[in-house]
């Protein structure tokens, strides 16, 4: 069973307009989240973090929302550009340092 | 710091053989896994260590495979005899606390 979901494989996007990438948890025990972003051929590059003791983190064009009640949290990236275009995984930590990928959903921006 | 290192980037190999994956951290990072990406299952974490200690092995599909991290700053994943099935690439990663930094992976091609 996937305790992190990501439940669209991909989104398009026009470049300049907002990017909203989803994932959902299921495990109450995870208490750190956060966003990898994959390029072909390379492995995964940390993006973004959130404490589960916040519900916002902000960093210039990548804001992560977190709604720990739905267990439920988002990737904002505002405005959009070409080379965010990549595989945007979801991972999701808890006290042991284990982490938890989601699947991914592959974005494509579109000039 | 040259980020993770693993070798080799590339392998080929038939089907029964013995492949050796072999993976360095970051200096000083405490933690190791070991992914393994397919487009089936995405991102399937097989095992982690922590100071050298296999924590966490539920990740494994089987005896086949196996993982050391003899020292601090040299892991491998062993798998014996290889399947066409176990075709993917393997990522290694290392972490100090939760942002875990990839290697570039290791595509393996088992004909």
């Amino acid at each position: 069973d996937q305790q992190v979901k990501q439940n669209s494989p991909s989104l398009s996007v026009q470049e300049g307009r907002i990017s909203i990438l989803n994932c959902d948890y299921t495990n109450s025990m995870f208490d750190y989240f956060l966003w990898y972003k994959k390029y072909p051929a390379e492995g995964p590059t940390f993006l973004i973090s959130i404490s589960s003791i916040k519900d916002k983190n902000e960093d210039g064009r990548f804001t992560v929302f977190l709604n720990k009640s739905a267990k439920h949290l988002s990737l904002h990236i505002v405005p959009s550009q070409p080379g965010d275009s990549a595989v945007y995984f979801c991972a999701a930590a808890s006290e042991d340092d284990k982490v938890i990928f989601g699947p991914g959903t592959s974005l494509s921006v579109i000039p | 710091d040259a980020g993770v290192i693993q070798s080799p980037r590339h392998e080929v190999t038939e089907m029964g053989q013995e492949v050796t994956l072999r993976c360095k951290p970051i200096s000083g990072h405490n933690s190791l896994f070991w992914y393994r990406q397919t487009m089936m299952r995405g991102l399937e974490l097989l095992i982690y260590f922590n100071n050298n200690v296999p924590i966490d092995d539920s990740g494994m599909p089987e005896d086949r495979f196996s993982a050391k991290m003899p020292n601090a700053s040299f892991s491998t994943l062993k798998i014996q005899p290889s399947e066409p099935r176990d075709s993917a690439v393997y990522f290694c990663a290392s972490s100090l606390r939760n942002e875990q930094y990839f290697g570039p992976g290791t595509r393996l091609t088992v004909t």
